[in-house]
């Protein structure tokens, strides 16, 4: 069965912090995504990756980056946090042309 | 550019009686539609795909291209079906979901 994993379920931080989310998958899917889920907005994609050290922005790219140096792990990069960040992210995996997998999300708040 | 929108933020029935929530689309070439559902503390996982043309959980939906619809159905709701709802397209040669607004389906006893 795929796993896809979260560091972390709970994220307290401050404004301005750097914040990193760390997605891990288990099934070797060349396709990784970060979307962030918030009341009322659904699921929006903030960035995608379809193969190592590659990345694509998404509808939402504006204040995070992210990293791809392994196929399983993706990271998602808030270098400065804000309020407005608040939300639960979550991490999806995926083999081309196949269904995606997501993650348990990290519910983070920024104080 | 590609669009999901779900009309409802909340569904409410009894158990028992039927279900339909609604999906339309806007995609101008030939979508790949899904059903995710996400259960109380769980991860959002697949309900179905447009493509698989199964039933699971009893949950059905047909692709309409005509009226760009993607509907999910079920006669009888079990309240063990309360969950959030979210309609998915993926355009061809993507690789990308695009989802609704998700809804809230509550089905009291």
């Amino acid at each position: 069965d795929v796993k896809v994993t979260q560091s972390s379920r709970y994220l307290v931080k401050r404004t301005g912090e750097k914040v990193f989310l760390e997605c891990v998958q288990d099934m070797d899917h060349e396709n990784m995504f970060w979307y962030r889920q918030d009341p009322g907005l659904g699921l929006r994609l903030i960035y995608f990756s379809y193969d190592v050290k590659m990345k694509e922005k998404g509808d939402i790219p504006e204040g995070y980056s992210v990293s791809r140096e392994k196929k399983e792990r993706f990271s998602l990069i808030l270098e400065s946090a804000s309020t407005n960040q608040t939300s639960m992210y979550l991490c999806a995996s995926s083999r081309r042309g196949d269904r995606g997998f997501f993650g348990p999300g990290t519910r983070l708040t920024v104080l | 550019a590609q669009r999901v929108t779900q009309p409802e933020k909340l569904l409410s029935v009894f158990k028992g009686a039927p279900v339909e929530l609604k999906c339309n689309y806007s995609y101008s070439g030939s979508p790949e539609l899904f059903w995710y559902v996400q259960y109380s503390r769980q991860r959002l996982q697949l309900l179905l795909r447009h493509i698989s043309r199964e039933s699971i959980k009893g949950f059905t939906a047909d692709l309409n291209k005509g009226e760009t619809s993607f509907h999910l159905k079920k006669p009888f709701a079990q309240e063990e079906d309360s969950a959030m709802y979210y309609c998915a397209l993926r355009g061809s040669g993507y690789s990308t979901l695009t989802f609704g607004k998700g809804t809230m389906l509550l089905v009291s006893p």
